[in-house]
């Protein structure tokens, strides 16, 4: 059954410190996975995509890893900000599905205090 | 500015009543999707829609009708309202040629019954 999980369901840490968020997925097969950021009261936004060849993949202070053999896939933030203060959702992508075919996690709620 | 934009923002209304909720994208796609969040935070697709045909329409209740005038909007009506149909729903829109299969959400209209 393809599934994607996420790991914490929510977290706290202090304004400055680093997290790193985890994703399992055992979606199959796969095309792609993107992490969106979803803001209290806005819609989710794209973060970043990991493909089968990528392993690692930046976008300022957010890094994703996806380790395709594992199925798993991480996010790691820097240097938090208040800003930070959000859920993030994994969304894997099965290939040669029709669009809107997405697998999605159910996120990890992360509250950054000052 | 290029967005998906829906409306309301809030809905609240009573059981048995008819409402609808609009969605508009002016990001030149060509598929548009319906998303309801529940109150655990997870996404699951409702209905799917390339060049105003229907692509996906998942075990929805048929209290539920998309209508698609054109492909750059997607409007999603709602028959006897029951209390389970509170939830979040999210318009979002992609393109068919990003094969990444990228989704730019609305906002979200929460919508309570009461």
């Amino acid at each position: 059954k393809n599934q994607v999980e996420q790991s914490p369901q929510s977290l706290i840490i202090l304004e400055g410190k680093n997290c790193t968020l985890q994703c399992n997925y055992t979606v199959s097969p796969f095309s792609n996975l993107r992490w969106y950021k979803q803001d209290t009261g806005r819609g989710p936004v794209s973060l970043t995509i990991m493909t089968f060849s990528e392993n690692t993949k930046s976008n300022g202070r957010y890094t994703a890893t996806l380790d395709a053999d594992t199925k798993q896939s991480s996010l790691h933030i820097t240097a938090s900000q208040l800003s930070d203060s959000a859920s993030y959702i994994c969304v894997v992508r099965v290939r040669g599905s029709t669009l809107g075919r997405l697998y999605f996690g159910r996120g990890t709620q992360l509250t950054v205090w000052p | 500015d290029t967005a998906v934009s829906q409306t309301p923002k809030y809905l609240v209304t009573q059981m048995g009543n008819d409402k609808s909720i609009k969605c508009e994208q002016n990001l030149g796609h060509d598929t548009m999707y319906w998303y309801k969040q529940d109150s655990k935070k997870f996404l699951k697709i409702m209905f799917s829609y390339n060049n105003k045909e229907l692509i996906i329409n998942e075990t929805v209740p048929n209290r539920f009708s998309p209508k698609s005038p054109d492909k750059a909007h997607l409007n999603l009506h709602i028959n006897s309202l029951e209390l389970g149909d509170s939830a979040v729903y999210f318009c979002a829109s992609s393109s068919q040629g990003d094969s990444s299969e990228k989704l730019f959400f609305g906002s979200g209209t929460q919508l309570s019954v009461l």
